[in-house]
């Protein structure tokens, strides 16, 4: 089965940096990793697929870059509505998903 | 506008069952694989299972094989999520998401809560 690993699993950030979160894969995934912002009550909202492909709507602040087993999800420019938790997902094969731990976001 | 909305959640005793549905609207579910995953209270996501276009090929997280079955009906634009032998540690909200070249579309979950 392929882990996923996350860090930092916190971040403490102020409006206006820039946050780097890190997600590794146990084997290589190639491509097929995704970035969620959630928030508390709420459903997973993606962010990013195929580990650089911004989803429709999702501010251009968001970035991702990676393949194989490392991966970042950067956000330039943190906005309020940024705090949140983040989780990074492999869909190598249909056979089986896996999150990240997440990284949770808080104000500084 | 693509909509997912889960329902049978409730509460059930250690060993009992539930059947879970995630009804689709605004695109054709049977062109896409589905997914359900969940998330314990203050816990992470985990996917739990997922289930081709046709319905000729499923997969499970280890912790459900054997306990829970997804299904589609896609005349009925529906999931489904048969819970079955549930246990303390299957307390979780349950998320159904379009799969696919991205799990793009989620609902907003139905919340399972085993206790005796």
């Amino acid at each position: 089965d392929i882990q996923m690993t996350q860090s930092p699993s916190t971040l403490s950030a102020s409006v206006g940096d820039t946050v780097i979160i890190t997600c590794r894969a146990s084997q290589s995934v190639r491509t097929w990793l995704a970035w969620y912002q959630q928030k508390p009550g709420k459903a997973p909202k993606l962010l990013i697929y195929k580990a650089s492909t911004l989803e429709s709507g999702v501010p251009s602040r968001f970035s991702g870059s990676g393949s194989g087993t490392e991966f970042t999800l950067t956000i330039s420019g943190l906005q309020a509505d940024d705090f949140a938790t983040y989780y990074c997902q492999q869909y190598d094969n249909y056979s089986l998903f896996t999150f990240g731990p997440g990284t949770t976001v808080d104000i500084k | 506008e693509v909509q997912l909305v889960e329902s049978g959640g409730g509460s059930v005793q250690p060993g009992g069952s539930l059947r879970l549905s995630c009804a689709a609207s605004g695109f054709t579910s049977s062109d896409y694989w589905m997914s359900w995953a969940r998330q314990a209270p203050g816990k992470g996501l985990e996917w739990v299972a997922n289930i081709k276009e046709d319905g000729s090929e499923k997969h499970y997280v280890d912790s459900v094989k054997g306990r829970f079955t997804i299904s589609r009906d896609n005349a009925k634009n529906s999931v489904y999520l048969e819970m079955n032998s549930l246990r303390a540690e299957d307390t979780a909200m349950y998320y159904c998401a379009k799969s696919g070249t991205k799990n793009d579309y989620w609902g907003q979950g139905t919340l399972v809560t085993v206790s005796s």
